[in-house]
Formats: C-alpha cells, sequence, structure tokens
C-alpha cells in the first residue's frame, strides 16, 4: 500500500464550488504539505502543517484552506473555487530524520470549468 | 527572493548522458535534492546532497555542487528511455523545514 494517499484522484467541477481534497499517510511523519504543480512554474507551497496544532500558510495560501484532522489526515479545501485553480494538487509528508526528504502522494487532478 | 531555476526542456538520445542544471538562490540551503516525476505520479526523491558536499555519486547518477556560484547539477550516465520524466531540484534552507522547489526540467530520451 501507498504511504501517502490522496483522493480523489481526478475532480472536474464548476466555479463556485466547495472542494475538498484529502491526503492520508502512513508513515508516522508529523510534518505535511499541500503543494500544487503547474506547468512552467514547478511545485508551489499552499500549506504546511508541523503537527496536529502547527497550521502554516505557504507561499500561495489565498483561496485556500486546510485542516489537520489527525496526525495522518491533512484535507486542503477551496471554499469557492476559481478556473485559475485548475491545477496538480500533491500531498507530502517529511520526518524529522537529518535528510528529512519529502515522500509525495500521488496528486490529484482538478479540473475548474 | 527564492527562486530556483531550471531550464524546462533536455532532450537527449539513448546510452547519451544527460545533465541537468538548477542554480538555487539561498546560500544557507544545507541539503539540495533532486527528485524525479514519472507522467501521473507524484515526486519521488532521486538522490540528495549536503552543502559541505562537491560531489555525490550513486550508479549512473552523479551530483555536482558549486556553493560558490551556487549552481546544482544532476548527471545521468548511460541515459535510458525510461529516465524521460520531469525532474526537480529543491532546497531546504537551513533552519527551515520548507522546500523550495525548481520549474522543473522535462527530460525526453530518444530511441
Amino acid at each position: 500500500d501507498a504511504d501517502v494517499t490522496q483522493t480523489p484522484r481526478n475532480r472536474i467541477t464548476k466555479t463556485g464550488k466547495r472542494i475538498m481534497l484529502e491526503c492520508s499517510q502512513t508513515k508516522g511523519h508529523d510534518r505535511m504539505y499541500w503543494y500544487r504543480q503547474d506547468p512552467g512554474l514547478g511545485l508551489r507551497l499552499i500549506y504546511y502543517s508541523f503537527d496536529v496544532k502547527d497550521i502554516n500558510k505557504g507561499e500561495i495560501s489565498d483561496g485556500y484552506s486546510v485542516s489537520r484532522q489527525a496526525q495522518a489526515k491533512f484535507s486542503l479545501s477551496l471554499e469557492s473555487a476559481i478556473p485559475n485553480q485548475t491545477a496538480l494538487y500533491f500531498c507530502a509528508t517529511s520526518g524529522t530524520g537529518i535528510v528529512e526528504t519529502q515522500y509525495f502522494g500521488p496528486g490529484t487532478r482538478l479540473l475548474v470549468l | 527572493g527564492e527562486d530556483v531555476e531550471q531550464s524546462l526542456f533536455l532532450s537527449v538520445r539513448e546510452g547519451d548522458s544527460s545533465v541537468i542544471n538548477c542554480t538555487y538562490t539561498d546560500s544557507s540551503s544545507t541539503y539540495l535534492y533532486w527528485y524525479k516525476q514519472e507522467p501521473g505520479a507524484g515526486l519521488q526523491l532521486l538522490t540528495y546532497i549536503f552543502s559541505n558536499m562537491d560531489m555525490k555519486q550513486d550508479q549512473r547518477l552523479t551530483v555536482l555542487l558549486n556553493k560558490k556560484d551556487k549552481h546544482l547539477s544532476l548527471r545521468i550516465a548511460d541515459t535510458q528511455t525510461g529516465d524521460s520524466a520531469i525532474y526537480f531540484c529543491a532546497e531546504r534552507p537551513t533552519g527551515t523545514y520548507k522546500y523550495i522547489f525548481g520549474t522543473g526540467t522535462r527530460l525526453k530520451v530518444l530511441a
């Protein structure tokens, strides 16, 4: 089984709708992240959480909110989706080792019409 | 500002070496990483290098770090069609647990 899972994998929605993307991990990591990927722009950080009570905005948090329901779960919400939020969304986790690499989920492809 | 730059595309012939370049901006970054993204998948760590190293070799992969110029490169020897993917470099500034990713380089390997 995958260490980091995301649901749904694909979603089409309309402008103004509320959307929630979910992420679960079995790595036991405290740190979790949400990124969006756009062609030519790489990955940009939306929100990150270092534990259940610690949530921080990334570089592009406007229009998004998050919820850390448990150590293993970190959800991203688009309160009122708009077309320029069409992107590939990734959840990631990292541990507390010396190198602290990140482990990524498979991504959610979101299309906002 | 924080900006990690990479060229967007690279095309090589099967069996040749590929060199993917990256320029980062935060000289305090302790760890620098290379990730690979295959179609339809998330990013997977390929290799990393500590900032006190100049070079790291791992089988077909060689990472070179020039701290003075803030330049990182990934060389893939004997490139195969299975190496076709998007490659991201990333830095993690010292004292933070935020990762700054480059724009990604799409490597296409021609048979």
